[in-house]
């Protein structure tokens, strides 16, 4: 049970380029999210999804862009990289219900993202 | 603006002394969870809890809920070296499927 997986781990880009953060569950969790984590900023959502076709905007959503085709993936693209998007950004997903155990999140291991 | 309020920012304790970590929201929220990241490492869930006045043990680690399920604290006894990391809290204000509001997060060192 690989839990989540996000790829790749490291990626330089210049500034302008466009790429594609891979994440991939397996645990058939409905709900998926992007979180980018600055030093003093904690984690900021970027944008989540609640399933498949379903994408809505988290805090800090400018210059990015999601779609959820399947359940099981849920891709960040960045569209123009500038350097303030230099950051680490974790993918988490859970399960979506109501009651005692809801919505407790499963963290990838993390891209390591740097715009020059 | 920033929807749960976590403090410390940062502490810095020696071996076997505690350490405190709180969390408010100005909202009543349907449940809290509290995570730890290690250095270089991704958040881990570590608790959640979800009735007014809630506490849960793990070891040496206690999470408190208050009673009108607007704020939260996670209380390290004895800490160990181990306990280094950053310690979130998480809050479910029930109003977004599936949204959690993550806290700054307290960055915990302990020295020998």
């Amino acid at each position: 049970n690989a839990g989540v997986t996000q790829t790749p781990k490291f990626q330089v880009l210049k500034t302008g380029q466009s790429m594609t953060l891979q994440c991939a569950q397996d645990m058939n969790h409905e709900y998926m999210s992007w979180y980018r984590q600055d030093p003093g900023m904690g984690l900021r959502l970027i944008h989540y999804s609640v399933g498949a076709g379903i994408t809505d905007q988290g805090e800090v959503p400018n210059g990015y862009n999601v779609s959820r085709s399947t359940t099981e993936d849920f891709p960040l693209r960045l569209l123009s990289a500038a350097p303030s998007q230099t950051s680490v950004y974790f993918c988490a997903s859970s399960y979506v219900f109501t009651g005692s155990g809801a919505n407790v999140l499963t963290f990838g291991a993390g891209s390591r993202l740097t715009v020059l | 603006g920033q929807q749960v309020m976590q403090i410390p920012q940062y502490q810095h304790v020696q071996e076997g002394e505690d350490f405190t970590t709180y969390c408010n929201s100005s909202t009543t929220l349907s449940n809290i969870q509290w995570y730890k990241q290690r250095p270089g490492g991704h958040p881990v869930f570590l608790i959640q809890l979800v009735k007014s006045g809630e506490v849960k043990k793990q070891k040496r680690l206690t999470f408190q809920f208050g009673e009108a399920k607007k704020n939260s604290s996670l209380h390290i006894t004895a800490t160990q070296t181990t306990d280094v990391g950053t310690y979130f809290c998480a809050a479910d204000r029930g109003s977004t499927l599936g949204r959690l509001y993550f806290g700054r997060g307290t960055q915990l060192t302990v020295w020998p």
